[in-house]
């Protein structure tokens, strides 16, 4: 166990609905990521936070998806209008010192 | 473009045999590297980093590996493995100290056979 927990693990959507995903990084970690993991490929880059600042985001994310971080605390991804494509595993991991602590991942598989 | 390159997709090896995965990345200066371990439903956990210093880096479970900036490669290795190393390793880079984002390699899955 990492200390980072995301909700829910497993997601099975129809296509076309809304999906939020949720991290809980490690409480004093002040930056958190969030990456998407397809089979067979290592996670790719969506999005970084520094407390409640979103700093940068990936061209992978498309205007359906969005990510906050009210108050610097927990995390929210939501994917509107899922498409077949957006079918993945999909990590948040918080950082200090430089090491990612990755959470153990939300599978979205979208029917 | 940056990019990480693991070779390997699948390597099989006998338990007690030798292990060495390899990873060779692209980019203009030294970046800074690192192998995860990635067990199934489990989230990836860190196995060890290079910044700078000694190129051959100690980490968990036994692991390590060697940073070669000749051949841009820091290739993983471990002198006897265990049936619990089962997994899939990715190598991945960041591109300098004050960044966290990482560039993963497509991973290399680890079989072991007793």
């Amino acid at each position: 166990d990492t200390g980072v927990s995301q909700d829910p693990r497993h997601k099975i959507t129809k296509r076309g609905q809304n999906v939020t995903f949720r991290c809980d990084p490690i409480s004093e970690h002040n930056r958190l990521y969030w990456y998407r993991q397809t089979l067979g490929q290592g996670p790719e880059f969506l999005t970084y936070f520094q407390n409640e600042a979103q700093l940068e985001k990936s061209r992978l994310l498309s205007d359906r998806f969005s990510a906050e971080r009210p108050k610097g605390s927990f995390s929210t991804l939501e994917i509107q209008r899922t498409e077949q494509g957006d079918s993945a595993m999909y990590l948040c991991a918080s950082i200090k010192n430089t090491e990612a602590f990755f959470g153990q991942g939300t599978r979205l598989t979208v029917v | 473009a940056q990019s990480v390159t693991q070779p390997d997709i699948h390597i099989t090896v006998s338990e007690g045999a030798s292990l060495e995965l390899r990873c060779n990345y692209s980019y203009g200066a030294t970046p800074y590297l690192f192998w995860y371990v990635q067990s199934p439903g489990q989230g990836l956990q860190l196995l060890l980093k290079y910044f700078s210093g000694d190129t051959l880096v100690q980490g968990i479970k036994g692991f390590e590996a060697e940073f070669k900036r000749s051949q841009s490669s820091f290739n993983l290795r471990k002198p006897s493995v265990h049936w619990s190393d089962a997994a899939e390793y990715f190598c991945a880079v960041a591109l300098s100290y004050n960044t966290d984002k990482l560039i993963f390699g497509t991973g290399t899955r680890l079989q072991v056979f007793p």
